[in-house]
């Protein structure tokens, strides 16, 4: 199994709603991102988790809260969101630890989220 | 600060034309550089890679050489086709676990 799965494809939220975006990885790879794509841009890097840990959070808000339950597993719960945030939400993952790595992501399909 | 120049696009291109996307790049020490494509409504798929000066990635009758000395990593395709319509993105990582990307190139090949 050589992908990285993302649930759901599509998401529609109110700014009052509580969802939450899945990622699956079953490469065994250590490192596991978050990021956010909007339309005609490169992907912005959101947060890093390594070896199950947080290690990079690029200062985003708090309505942003990522988990990571095991090594191939990755959500992010959206709580209170504007419409600003719609966006492209792309998961990915690397081999090796986040800040060993030189090697390349591995990136998954994506969630095309639309804030109300 | 690292960063990641591409050509603007788009780039419309006949199919069977040959195609170069520039790319170049500023970095401490030896980052490894990629290319990424992105077909309409999906996520990025590798389309190659390189890890230190002179390597020459390769895949799907793409290429890209790794310049040190002219900080370059330019994509080229001899016979491009329809379904090679996509947005094409460099990037390079300088080992810390952030990609840091160019502001990516849209192509679009005519039949």
């Amino acid at each position: 199994d050589t992908e990285v799965t993302q649930t759901p494809k599509h998401l529609v939220m109110g700014m009052t709603n509580k969802k939450s975006l899945k990622c699956e990885q079953h490469m065994g790879h250590r490192a596991m991102y978050w990021y956010k794509q909007k339309a005609k841009k490169p992907p912005e890097l959101m947060f890093v988790y390594s070896y199950e840990k947080l290690s990079i959070n690029e200062s985003v808000p708090s309505r942003f809260s990522p988990e990571c339950p095991n090594s191939s597993l990755l959500n992010l719960h959206l709580h209170a969101l504007q419409p600003e945030d719609s966006a492209l939400y792309l998961c990915a993952s690397s081999q090796d630890p986040a800040g060993a790595s030189r090697g390349e992501q591995f990136f998954g399909p994506g969630t095309r989220l639309t804030v109300l | 600060g690292d960063s990641v120049t591409q050509m603007e696009g788009p780039v419309t291109l006949s199919e069977e034309a040959f195609l170069t996307i520039n790319c170049t790049y500023t970095a401490t020490g030896y980052p490894s550089l990629f290319w990424y494509v992105q077909y309409p409504g999906e996520g990025l798929q590798l389309l190659l890679k390189a890890t230190k000066a002179d390597d020459k990635g390769s895949n799907k009758g793409f290429e890209a050489t790794y310049r040190k000395e002219t900080t370059s990593f330019h994509l080229e395709k001899g016979s491009v086709q329809v379904s090679d319509s996509a947005v094409y993105f460099c990037a390079l990582t300088p080992g810390t676990g952030k990609l840091i990307f160019g502001q990516g190139t849209t192509l679009q090949v005519k039949p």
